[in-house]
């Protein structure tokens, strides 16, 4: 059965501390994978990552993708309160199809 | 540029009752794709459509079903609703091609419907 498995399930930090965010997934015909910012409704996007080994950066966030290890890894550094929110992982397989992790609920205190 | 719209923003409806939801892409998107959102839970997929037709379908009953209109806006209605309905209801447009080219393939959220079936 295709899956993304998300963790921790929960974090719970202070402003100015370096957070990771875990996602692994067993999808077949597995095409991308991307992480969504969600704090009330709809997802925002932030990184979509289809080749292994390549960094991508937007401020303080950063992901990279393992397509051997089938695991990706979000990363913020220097957390701010605006960063509280749930962290979701998603993989693109078939046409286009997205299927989602749990989540990281993510919240970052003063 | 206007992104994605949904449309009812809230809906309260009782068991047993039909529902229509609807949603308008990102001008120029052809692939519209639903997914529920129940709370504490990553979105699952519903449905997709391209360029009018269906082109996946995800693990619920028949009593979902879904539409894509010639201007790519697209309607998911549900027949006798049940508690368990109760959701966050979630559409989400992507520009996408018949080759399915991951860089097209980056999808793009309107604010969803929330549901409660009571």
């Amino acid at each position: 059965e295709d899956k993304v498995v998300q963790s921790p399930l929960s974090l719970v930090v202070h402003e100015g501390d370096t957070v990771t965010l875990n996602c692994s997934y067993e999808v077949t015909n597995f095409r991308s994978l991307l992480w969504y910012k969600q704090e009330k409704k709809a997802p925002t996007f932030l990184f979509m990552l289809t080749s292994s080994g390549i960094e991508k950066k937007s401020g303080r966030l950063s992901s990279i993708l393992d397509k051997k290890e089938l695991f990706s890894i979000l990363n913020i550094t220097a957390t701010q309160t605006g960063d509280s929110a749930v962290y979701l992982c998603a993989v693109i397989y078939y046409t286009d199809k997205l299927i989602f992790g749990t989540g990281t609920r993510l919240q970052v205190f003063p | 540029d206007a992104g994605v719209t949904q449309s009812p923003t809230h809906l309260i409806k009782t068991r047993g009752q039909q529902v229509t939801l609807r949603c308008s892409p990102i001008s120029g998107h052809k692939s519209v794709s639903w997914y529920q959102q129940v709370l504490g839970q990553g979105p699952q997929f519903i449905f997709q459509y391209y360029e009018k037709e269906e082109r996946g379908r995800g693990n619920f009953p028949d009593r979902f079903s879904a539409r894509q209109f010639p201007n790519y806006s697209s309607e998911l209605n549900v027949n006798a609703l049940l508690l368990g309905d109760s959701a966050l209801y979630l559409c989400a447009s992507s520009f996408s091609t018949a080759d399915l080219r991951p860089s097209n393939s980056e999808q793009f959220f309107g604010p969803g419907t929330r549901l409660t079936v009571l």
